[in-house]
């Protein structure tokens, strides 16, 4: 069974700009989660949906936004870039969203802003 | 609210000695409690859960977890180290039934020495 995969695997935009990442879920899975890792904050929560709807939302500006398609896969993107937005964004994905379900994270989209 | 304290940002142990990563919770409602594994440049992995069940968790390539209510604390432990160890560690928690919002620790880096 593929992994999470999450495209693409390294972006560099300029401040103003926006960004789109897109995050496609083991097979089967209908839980995706969004988290954003950086040296000074560490692992941060963004957002989590499943079956199409936001279920969790973490403390980020609403420059921070994502979706869900009907097949599962989820895309988050970023308006407005600023500097502070350079990252590693992670998703994760599980079974049914239930704690007791594993979830499995990607490889992450390292983010530039210049 | 939900947190967890690494006691440790850093710690290094010789190749066949014990590891001890350290890990104190916070949380008001029954949590859920985690560690995950991340190597240079790869996805996070699931090294074990605790969910209520066991207090002694065991996971993946030998590492175990005791979940001490008394204590709050949730440390990782291994008997003997191995090179492939080396590694960001980071403890996890999140509450039994608030979907998948998991709250990171800072990490703690372990070093193995030879």
């Amino acid at each position: 069974k593929a992994g999470v995969t999450q495209t693409p695997r390294y972006l560099i935009k300029t401040r103003g700009q926006q960004v789109t990442l897109s995050c496609s879920p083991i097979s089967g899975h209908r839980s995706v989660s969004w988290y954003q890792q950086t040296p000074g904050q560490g692992l941060q929560f963004l957002f989590e949906y499943f079956s199409e709807t936001q279920r969790n939302k973490g403390n980020f500006p609403g420059r921070f936004s994502g979706r869900q398609f009907s097949n599962s896969r989820s895309e988050m993107n970023v308006s407005t870039l600023e500097l502070g937005d350079s990252a590693l964004y992670l998703c994760a994905s599980s079974l049914a969203g239930d704690l007791n379900n594993e979830q499995f994270f990607g490889p992450g989209t390292r983010l530039t802003v210049l | 609210a939900q947190s967890v304290t690494q006691l440790d940002s850093h710690v290094s142990v010789s190749e066949g000695t014990p590891v001890l990563l350290r890990c104190n919770y916070s949380s008001s409602y029954s949590p859920s409690l985690f560690w995950y594994v991340q190597h240079p440049n790869k996805g996070l992995q699931l090294l074990l859960k605790y969910t209520s069940a066991a207090t002694l968790v065991k996971g993946i390539n030998g590492f175990e977890a005791e979940f001490k209510k008394s204590e709050t604390s949730f440390h990782l432990t291994k008997p003997s180290a191995h090179m492939s160890d080396a590694a960001e560690y980071f403890c996890v928690v999140s509450l039994t039934g608030g979907g998948n919002k998991l709250t990171f620790g800072t990490g703690t880096q372990l070093k193995v020495e030879l």
